[in-house]
């Protein structure tokens, strides 16, 4: 089975600066998915980033960026330029490719960040 | 730009009663997931649902969990006796060919 963690439980950051999140994770599996969800107070799930692990380039959107390490299974998550809007709960997730096309997600327990203006 | 619906937002229950959580997944997406979300932890998948049939589910899942897709839009996840520790917020997810998950608003699920 495939666990996620996210050892962090919380992080500020000042309105401007960049800030890193950090997520591991082990399988066994070669072939998988890894994401970030973003979860403001609101509580909706919104998709941040995906990365490919048979990719070695780094996923970018925009502002957010991640450092995924294959061998170190660590899958982190960098925000430059951070806005207050990027205050949310923040959460690293799995997914195998071997089980199928509709293969559940595995989430790590989250961390909270807060932009401070 | 399509998004997951979901219906109720909020659902106040007694304990012991049946409840029936609404989804109405993107239009073109052929993967069908619920997960909950129990108030300060980690989002946990339920169950899976493809072609008509469930294709994975959690021990979470027992007997007292079923998931339908009555008319080919809506998909649904029905608690036939809620206990207290169902009290959670309830995501449905559908995906399609290209497997990112996108997520719908959410029913929270209150049992008294």
């Amino acid at each position: 089975a495939q666990t996620v963690t996210q050892s962090q439980p919380e992080m500020s950051v000042q309105e401007a600066e960049t800030v890193t999140l950090s997520c591991t994770y082990d399988t066994s599996e070669n072939n998988y998915y890894l994401f970030w969800y973003k979860q403001p107070p609101s509580r909706q799930m919104i998709l941040v980033i995906r990365q490919e692990a048979y990719k070695q380039q780094n996923a970018t959107e925009n502002r957010f960026s991640v450092n995924f390490q294959k061998a170190a299974k660590s899958f982190s998550l960098k925000i430059s330029d951070s806005q207050l809007g990027d205050t949310a709960m923040y959460f690293c997730a799995f997914m195998s490719l071997t089980t199928g096309a509709n293969s559940k997600l595995t989430f790590g327990k989250g961390i909270t960040l807060s932009v401070r203006p | 730009e399509p998004e997951v619906t979901q219906t109720p937002s909020h659902q106040v229950t007694q304990m012991g009663q049946e409840v029936i959580l609404r989804c109405v997944p993107i239009s073109n997406h052929l993967y069908f997931y619920w997960y909950r979300q129990i108030l300060g932890q980690k989002v946990e998948f339920l169950v899976s649902f493809y072609n008509n049939e469930i294709s994975e589910k959690s021990e979470i899942f027992d007997d007292q969990f079923s998931v339908e897709r009555p008319d080919g839009s809506n998909f649904t996840l029905k608690i036939r006796s809620t206990k207290l520790e169902d009290s959670a917020m309830y995501f449905c997810a559908s995906s399609g060919l290209a497997k990112e998950q996108f997520f719908g608003p959410g029913t929270r699920l209150t049992v008294l």
